[in-house]
């Protein structure tokens, strides 16, 4: 029973250029969240998604960032035109639901390295 | 304003201790209280929860604590193990959260000495 499937694991990009980071949630699980950590610091929550809806971007800078998560495929954070301070690790979330038990499971992450 | 605030940022624990660590937060609205241990270069890994409707919840070698009217839990690990040695990081979501996201405190490193 896999778990959640982040990848790349690890991304390297040049300043100005674009960054997609890829997420495959637990099997039967059809939320997805995305958090970012800075370096020493707490998980911070970005954006959560239901296959092909954006429920909550409330966390998610309202310029270069953008979310996906398609009715097939992985959900997709994508940052355009990245810059040095977008360098952090990107952790994905699933969960089966919204409601009742919350508990979220988290993936590998990605780390992010600009130049 | 930081909404959960672990004010610890390391412990150091001899092996078969206990381990406490604290973790504080301001949001009355938080109803669904979580622990996550990290090791570097992994993701969070779920350890054990507790709703608000309860003060107490065990699972093994953890047990998690929470005082409401404080505002305030906290994670025993007891007796403490080398491999315990991580990130330990609380979470809180609120019923009123569409999404249920989770806020995060900024951690406490656990050092857990044979």
């Amino acid at each position: 029973n896999a778990g959640v499937m982040q990848n790349p694991r690890h991304l390297v990009r040049r300043r100005g250029q674009e960054a997609r980071l890829r997420c495959s949630p637990m099997k039967g699980h059809s939320h997805v969240y995305w958090y970012r950590q800075l370096p020493e610091e707490g998980l911070k929550f970005m954006v959560y998604l239901q296959k092909e809806n954006i429920i909550d971007e409330s966390g998610m800078p309202k310029e270069r960032f953008s979310a996906e998560f398609p009715k097939e495929g992985p959900s997709i954070l994508r940052i355009q035109q990245v810059v040095r301070g977008d360098s952090a690790a990107y952790f994905c979330a699933s969960s089966p639901s919204a409601g009742g038990k919350k508990t979220q499971y988290f993936g590998p992450g990605t780390r992010l390295l600009v130049l | 304003d930081q909404q959960v605030k672990q004010n610890s940022p390391s412990l150091s624990v001899q092996e078969g201790r206990i381990s406490i660590l604290n973790c504080d937060y301001t949001n009355s609205m938080f109803d669904y209280f979580l622990w996550y241990k990290k090791y570097p270069a992994e993701g969070p890994t779920f350890l054990i929860s507790i709703s608000s409707i309860k003060d107490k919840n065990e699972d093994g070698r953890f047990t998690v604590f929470l005082n409401k009217s404080a505002k305030h839990l906290s994670l025993h690990i007891v007796p403490s193990q080398p491999g315990d040695s991580a990130v330990y990081f609380c979470a809180a979501s609120a019923i009123s959260n569409a999404g249920n996201m989770l806020t995060f405190g900024g951690g406490t490193r656990l050092m857990v000495k044979p």
